[in-house]
């Protein structure tokens, strides 16, 4: 398997713009979970999902962040408008099951808001 | 408040040397420990996962304890390696919270020759 994939690797924009970061999880894993992580605080869970469902997006940090995912192969994660402290490195990881499993990331997207 | 706490922040060791990473935690109802390790760049890489009655777990040259009793756990890793160098992360799952997860901000290990 090639892991989870995301889409892309590194993403430079403009304030205001609109941002999709994509993402490709394990076959056969039914969890997955988007991530932020920044220098100041680290890695955070912003939401994640259990057989496409959204189960908990309490970490999502305001109504400008979005995420869907429409089917068991594929996720995106929308911001807009974009802002220059959404910079950060976005990561996707997915599990086959709940807490007691480990989860496995992507690479990451490394976003930057001008 | 969920917290994990880890130490040192920052640790530079030479090749070949041992060294210990601690974390502090202050999740409950506690379910699991994870240590991840995060090279530069790269996505986190889960090195162990530990349940309430687990007090230790090795993988490879990694050692993990857990104390479940002051809720503490280590990370030990032996006979370091240049490819050691990274940023370790403990992250700590509460019970019925589902997925939710509280992680500590890592400690950057250097290994040098």
């Amino acid at each position: 398997d090639a892991g989870v994939i995301q889409s892309p690797r590194h993403e430079v924009t403009e304030m205001g713009q609109e941002v999709t970061l994509r993402c490709k999880p394990i076959s056969g894993h039914d969890y997955l979970f988007w991530y932020r992580q920044t220098m100041m605080r680290g890695l955070e869970l912003l939401i994640y999902f259990n057989n496409n469902v959204p189960i908990d997006d309490s970490g999502m940090p305001e109504d400008r962040f979005s995420a869907k995912m429409p089917n068991a192969s594929f996720s995106t994660l929308k911001i807009q408008p974009s802002e220059p402290r959404d910079s950060a490195v976005y990561f996707c990881a997915s599990s086959a099951g709940g807490a007691e499993e480990t989860q496995y990331f992507g690479p990451g997207t490394r976003l930057l808001v001008l | 408040k969920n917290q994990v706490e880890q130490s040192p922040q920052s640790l530079i060791i030479l090749e070949g040397k041992n060294c210990t990473l601690q974390c502090n935690y202050t999740v409950s109802p506690f379910s699991n420990l994870r240590w991840y390790k995060q090279d530069t760049g790269r996505g986190p890489v889960s090195l162990t996962i530990m349940t309430f009655s687990e007090n230790t777990k090795s993988n490879g040259r990694y050692t993990a304890t857990l104390d479940a009793d002051t809720k503490q756990s280590s990370l030990h890793i032996t006979a370091s390696q240049l490819s050691d160098s990274a940023s370790y992360i403990c992250v700590v799952s509460a019970s019925g919270g589902g997925n939710k997860l509280t992680f500590g901000t890592g400690t950057q290990l250097k290994v040098e020759l």
